[in-house]
């Protein structure tokens, strides 16, 4: 029973199209996380949501626009694909976004979305 | 300069060896520190957290000298399963919010 589960896997299109990434956790946590890992492996917060409510954003393009419709859910659409899209987006959750101390440091991942932008 | 830095390596040691990797990060309010692990196309996963103290997890141990904005992680008797890309992650968070950033990574390669 997957506990950060992302859909889809992979996604091929062309430049200019919209897609969408779903994510769904089932460990009830109350904060949900976007991150992109590109060529070069460098992995970069995007988003956050505590609660349904934005927290972080990172200076991404407004063609990037997550939706939380529930504490469990958080999507990402991307509008008028570029090439520099191209990357592996990984969903993540934590026990609470309140609070520095190290138990509430780990962020459980999905398995991430491969995109590629032709 | 980036918030995390880490040498990516990558580093190639024999099993058995110990090995030792480094971070410095940017930002002196960082509360709290941790190292992951993230094998070949999969997703990262929490290795340890770093204590101000230090701390030891069986193979693995990991120091924090916040004077010098610095971690280390350091793997004694490694083993083939060791093989992964090592990430340095602080959490530069403020007004009660986690932000975790990540560093780059540092590749080991262990072989027989």
């Amino acid at each position: 029973d997957t506990a950060v589960s992302q859909t889809p896997k992979y996604l091929v299109t062309q430049m200019g199209n919209d897609k969408s990434i779903k994510c769904e956790q089932n460990l009830g946590h109350d904060t949900m996380y976007w991150y992109k890992q590109d060529s070069k492996k460098f992995l970069k917060i995007m988003f956050s949501y505590n609660n349904k409510e934005l927290i972080i954003n990172e200076t991404v393009p407004n063609r990037f626009s997550p939706k939380s419709p529930d504490k469990a859910h958080l999507n990402l659409h991307i509008n008028s694909l570029e090439l520099g899209d191209s990357a592996v987006y990984f969903c993540a959750s934590s026990l609470s976004s309140l609070g520095l101390a190290e138990t509430t440091g780990e962020l459980f991942f999905g398995e991430g979305s491969r995109l590629t932008v032709l | 300069r980036k918030e995390v830095e880490q040498d990516p390596g990558p580093f190639n040691v024999p099993e058995g060896a110990t090995v030792a990797f480094n971070c410095t990060y940017s930002n002196s309010a960082s509360q709290s520190f941790f190292w992951y692990r993230q094998d070949c196309r999969k997703e990262p996963k929490l290795l340890m957290s770093v204590y101000s103290s230090g701390n030891e997890d069986g193979r693995f141990t990991a120091q924090l000298n916040r004077a010098s904005q610095y971690i280390s992680l350091l793997i004694r008797d490694s083993k083939l399963s060791d093989s992964a890309t090592y990430l340095c992650v602080v959490n530069t968070g403020s007004g009660g919010y986690n932000k975790l950033i990540f560093g780059a990574g540092t590749r080991l390669a262990v072989h027989p």
